[in-house]
């Protein structure tokens, strides 16, 4: 099974909206409410942001928000801060494996 | 507050074996939790490599499943990763990390611990 599908890179401005999209097959993404999503600073370890889809843990800014549709599912972060600079990637289960995204660099311009 | 701590060493030579621990604290590693390691090789994507569930039940990435071992040690509350045959594709950041399931999310996870495959 190949890694999800996600864009290298997305930018934005203080104060923006910005999506990323995660696309998988209907063997993963489209099959499972079971997306995730992690926000990784350089040299850390991941941080969950969001899970089962649209769920967000406790102590998680209500900034991000996560959705699916089909194959793809979204995250979408809103009030961009200069602190929302980091990697996302996206996670979903697979029938007895688990898979990632390759990662999308933030950028706030 | 769950902790993880990755250890093992650093460096190891191609076709050798891999070998790494997680000490966890804050909870018995046989809680009902699902025990990870994912792997970052650098600059690139985060690749899951395998679980285990506090009664032994284990699942692996299929595509390092024939090279890869975990197990728990009860007694120290950790677990561990054996990878064998290791090329310098292996390479990469190693974390532990915790599931409520086998099909959730990741939390919390460890600091990573680096491993270079070289001779």
């Amino acid at each position: 099974q190949s890694a999800l599908t996600q864009p290298a890179s997305v930018s934005g401005s203080p104060g923006q909206s910005i999506t990323i999209s995660c696309t998988g097959t209907s063997s993963d993404v489209g099959n499972y409410n079971l997306v995730s999503w992690y926000q990784q600073y350089p040299g850390k370890a991941p941080k969950v942001m969001i899970y089962e889809v649209t769920k967000r843990p406790s102590g998680v800014s209500n900034r991000f928000s996560g959705s699916k549709s089909g194959n793809t599912a979204s995250l979408t972060i809103s009030g961009l801060q200069a602190e929302d600079e980091a990697n996302y990637f996206c996670c979903s289960y697979a029938a007895g494996n688990t898979l990632f995204g390759g990662g999308t660099k933030l950028t706030v311009l | 507050q769950v902790q993880l701590q990755e250890s093992g060493p650093g460096l190891v030579k191609p076709s050798g074996t891999l070998s790494l621990t997680c000490a966890v604290s804050g909870v018995s590693i046989t809680s009902s939790n699902w025990w990870s390691w994912v792997r970052q090789p650098p600059g690139k994507g985060l690749e899951w490599i395998a679980e285990i569930y506090h009664y032994g039940t284990t699942n692996y990435n299929p595509s390092l499943k024939s090279r890869v071992s975990i197990s728990l040690d009860k007694s120290k509350n950790q677990f561990s990763l054996r990878l064998g045959s290791v090329t310098a594709a292996d390479t990469a950041v190693y974390y532990c990390a915790r599931r409520t399931s086998s099909v959730g999310w990741f939390d919390p996870w460890g600091q990573g611990t680096l491993v270079t495959v070289s001779s």
